[in-house]
């Protein structure tokens, strides 16, 4: 079954302190990762594409990479601008027009 | 206005209501979505649109029905909703279904 899991659940950091998101996935045949961020009570918002393992997408303090297995968002000196929930999706590679969602990680960022 | 509008923002009713949803997308798209979101739960696609025809439908029960009469324009209606429907119904817009999705802000819609 296609699945996607990200980690942690829940992600407590120190303004200026770096760190990791991590999104597993189980989909014979990736056609494109997806990451959005979603602020309480909004609906997510576009960041990045990844289309194949080794490729890197930045945008300000966020940078996603692409393995096999796995995709990580790293945040690079966060901000508390940059608390929010982070959400990972993958194209369903039978039915391009289906996005599967991971339950997000909840980041936030203390000053 | 710009990207994807969705109105309510905010919907209470009670079980034996009528309500719809209405989502507008001022990006030239020509997909549409309908999604559930609730706590602690991936987003769930619900319904599917390209080119103003349905394409996806995700065992979805019927008392929601979906309707688009052009590429732009998508409505979501509501009839003899159980509390376990409440959530956030996100409307998400694509260039051509196979690229990345834009959503609304969504509606938050409680069944009492």
């Amino acid at each position: 079954e296609d699945q996607v899991t990200q980690s942690p659940e829940a992600l407590r950091l120190q303004e200026g302190e770096s760190s990791s998101l991590n999104c597993s996935y189980t989909v014979s045949g990736l056609r494109g990762l997806f990451w959005y961020r979603q602020d309480p009570g909004k609906g997510p918002e576009f960041l990045f594409t990844l289309y194949s393992a080794g490729e890197e997408k930045e945008k300000e303090r966020l940078k996603a990479t692409l393995t096999k297995k796995e995709s990580f968002l790293h945040i690079t000196a966060p901000k508390p601008e940059d608390s929010a929930t982070y959400l990972c999706a993958v194209q369903d590679p039978y039915n391009t027009d289906k996005l599967i969602f991971g339950t997000g990680t909840r980041l936030q960022v203390f000053p | 206005e710009t990207g994807v509008t969705q109105t309510p923002r905010h919907l209470v009713m009670g079980m034996t209501n009528k309500k719809s949803l209405k989502c507008e997308q001022h990006l030239g798209h020509n997909a549409m979505y309908w999604y559930k979101q609730s706590a602690k739960k991936p987003l769930e696609l619900m319904f599917v649109y390209s080119l103003e025809e349905r394409v996806e439908n995700n065992s979805v029960p019927s008392r929601f029905s979906p309707e688009c009469p052009n590429s732009s324009h998508l409505f979501l209606h509501l009839h003899t909703l159980q509390p376990e429907d409440s959530a956030l119904y996100l409307c998400a817009s694509s260039p051509d279904g196979y690229n990345e999705q834009f959503f609304g802000p969504g509606t938050r819609l409680t069944v009492l």
